[in-house]
């Protein structure tokens, strides 16, 4: 298993400014993803985050406004840039721990939920 | 591409009713499922889980099998209770490396 903080837990932002989710695990992984859940939503997935290179974004997303650093195999931030009200969403850091079996659990961190003004 | 489809809620029940929330898919190859719950204010956790067809997953009295013929794997519960009004949400994996792919989720309010 994995146990999985993020900072912050919520935050209430101006349109326009930007802000940092930090996520960080108790364990090395490989694959560490970020998601986006708007109000009464489900789950999206924004971007793979990938150590030592390049987030892999999503159809619908971009580097400009999500950038996203994997300094390690523990941690990563995202940033939404720019915000506006649309933003205003939770967002969820999550990882794939090897297990035993032919697939590979993903395990969730609490969120972070975000309102823009 | 590969996609989940749940069915809409809110489902409304009362305690000890029987539940079925119905989950259809769509992928390449041979996908892992999965049904994760939120329950208010939580993070999302995973319930139950099966990865090839015919195995049926299960716990805390919520089952559900892998059915490759109809593409489905649908949440039932013989008696539901009050403390499992939640947000459901089916989703699949096509592999180790992938990320999960989730359904519009399914709202489940129990009355006692």
């Amino acid at each position: 298993s994995a146990v999985i903080s993020q900072k912050p837990s919520r935050d209430i932002c101006q349109r326009g400014t930007s802000l940092t989710i930090q996520c960080q695990v108790d364990s090395q992984v490989t694959m560490m993803f970020w998601y986006r859940q708007q109000p009464g939503q489900s789950l999206t997935l924004i971007a793979t985050a990938n150590q030592g290179s390049e987030a892999t974004y999503e159809s619908g997303f971009v580097i400009d406004k999500f950038p996203i650093s994997r300094p390690n195999l523990t941690f990563s931030t995202l940033t939404v840039s720019n915000m506006s009200p649309e933003d205003s969403s939770i967002y969820l850091c999550s990882v794939e721990v090897q297990g035993q079996s032919s697939y590979n659990e993903q395990f969730f961190g609490p969120g972070t939920r975000l309102t823009v003004l | 591409g590969n996609s989940v489809t749940q069915m809409e809620g809110p489902v409304t029940l009362s305690e000890e009713a029987f539940l079925t929330i119905n989950c259809t898919y769509t992928a390449t190859g041979y996908p892992s499922l999965f049904w994760y719950v939120q329950y208010p204010g939580e993070g999302l956790q995973l319930l139950l889980k099966a990865t090839k067809a015919d195995d049926k997953g299960s716990n805390k009295g919520f089952e559900a099998t892998y059915r490759k013929e109809t593409t489905s794997f649908h949440l039932e519960k013989g008696s539901v209770q009050v403390s499992d009004s939640a947000v459901y949400f089916c989703a699949l994996k096509t592999g180790a490396g992938t990320a999960l792919i989730f359904g519009k989720g399914t709202t489940l309010s129990v009355s006692s």
